[in-house]
C-alpha cells in the first residue's frame, strides 16, 4: 500500500518568496495533520483536517502560513511570504476516522524546507 | 494542559545491550499512550501503543507498560541492535469527549547503538 506522499522532498529557496507544500494522504483516511519539527521546538502540530475541514489551526504559527485541502486525496500548506525562521522539516501524517482517536498516524518523510 | 517529558538524550549503547527510555506524562483523564520512532530522512513510524492502565504494548522486541499510578510510559528493549539507531518519541492522545486527534509529543530521544 502506498503511505503518505508528500512533495517536494527538499526546498531551498529565498527568504520573501512563496512556498508551497504538498501531501496526499493514505486513500481512505479521512484525517490529515501538518506538523513541523525543528531541533529548538520539537515537533509542532499546525493544524488539521478531518473530512476535508479544517478542524483546529491554532498552531499555525501566524497569517503568512494557510493550508488547504480541496479534496480527500490532496493538501497543501503555502508560507506566503517565507522567512529564514521557517527553515524546518514539514510532516504530513493521516489516520482513519473509524475506530476512535486511538487510530495510529502515519507519516510521509517529510519536506525539508531551507529559507535563505 | 497535556504534556510528555521524556529522558534526554542522546543515548549511545552497545549493541545487545539492555535499553529503557524513560517517558512520564500529564493529562486529564485516561490518556491512550504511544512510541512512535523515527529513522535518519525518514517520517516517524508508530512503534507500539497502549489505551488503558495496564496494557502492555509491544513490536519488535520493544515493550512499554501504561502505568497510571506513576503516569510512566518507559520504553525498553532487551538487546538492542544497531538497527536500533533513531530517534524515539513518546506521545499521548487526551481522550475526551468528542473526536480530538491531536497528539502531545515528546521532546524525542536519539538512540545510537554501537557495534
Amino acid at each position: 500500500d502506498a503511505g503518505v506522499i508528500q512533495s517536494p522532498r527538499h526546498e531551498v529557496t529565498e527568504m520573501g518568496q512563496e512556498v508551497t507544500l504538498r501531501c496526499k494522504p493514505i486513500s481512505g483516511h479521512d484525517y490529515l495533520f501538518w506538523y513541523r519539527q525543528t531541533m529548538m521546538r520539537g515537533l509542532e502540530l499546525l493544524i488539521y483536517f478531518n473530512n476535508n475541514v479544517p478542524i483546529d489551526d491554532s498552531g499555525m504559527p501566524e497569517d503568512r502560513f494557510s493550508a488547504k485541502m480541496p479534496n480527500a486525496s490532496f493538501s497543501t500548506l503555502k508560507i506566503q511570504p517565507s522567512e529564514p525562521r521557517d527553515s524546518a522539516v514539514y510532516f504530513c501524517a493521516s489516520s482513519r476516522g473509524t475506530g476512535g482517536p486511538n487510530q495510529p498516524q502515519h507519516f510521509g518523510d517529510g519536506t525539508r524546507l531551507s529559507i535563505l | 494542559g497535556n504534556s510528555v517529558t521524556q529522558m534526554e538524550g542522546p543515548v549511545t549503547l552497545s549493541e545487545e545491550a539492555f535499553l529503557t527510555i524513560n517517558c512520564t506524562y500529564t493529562a486529564t483523564g485516561y490518556p491512550s499512550l504511544f512510541w512512535y520512532v523515527q529513522y535518519p530522512g525518514e517520517g516517524l513510524q508508530l512503534l507500539l501503543k497502549a489505551t488503558k492502565a495496564d496494557d502492555k504494548g509491544s513490536n519488535k522486541g520493544f515493550e512499554a507498560t501504561y502505568r497510571k499510578e506513576t503516569t510512566s510510559f518507559h520504553l525498553e528493549k532487551g538487546s538492542v541492535q544497531v538497527s536500533d539507531s533513531a530517534v524515539y518519541f513518546c506521545a499521548l492522545i487526551p481522550i475526551s469527549s468528542g473526536s480530538a486527534r491531536q497528539l502531545t509529543f515528546g521532546s524525542g530521544t536519539q538512540l545510537t547503538v554501537l557495534p
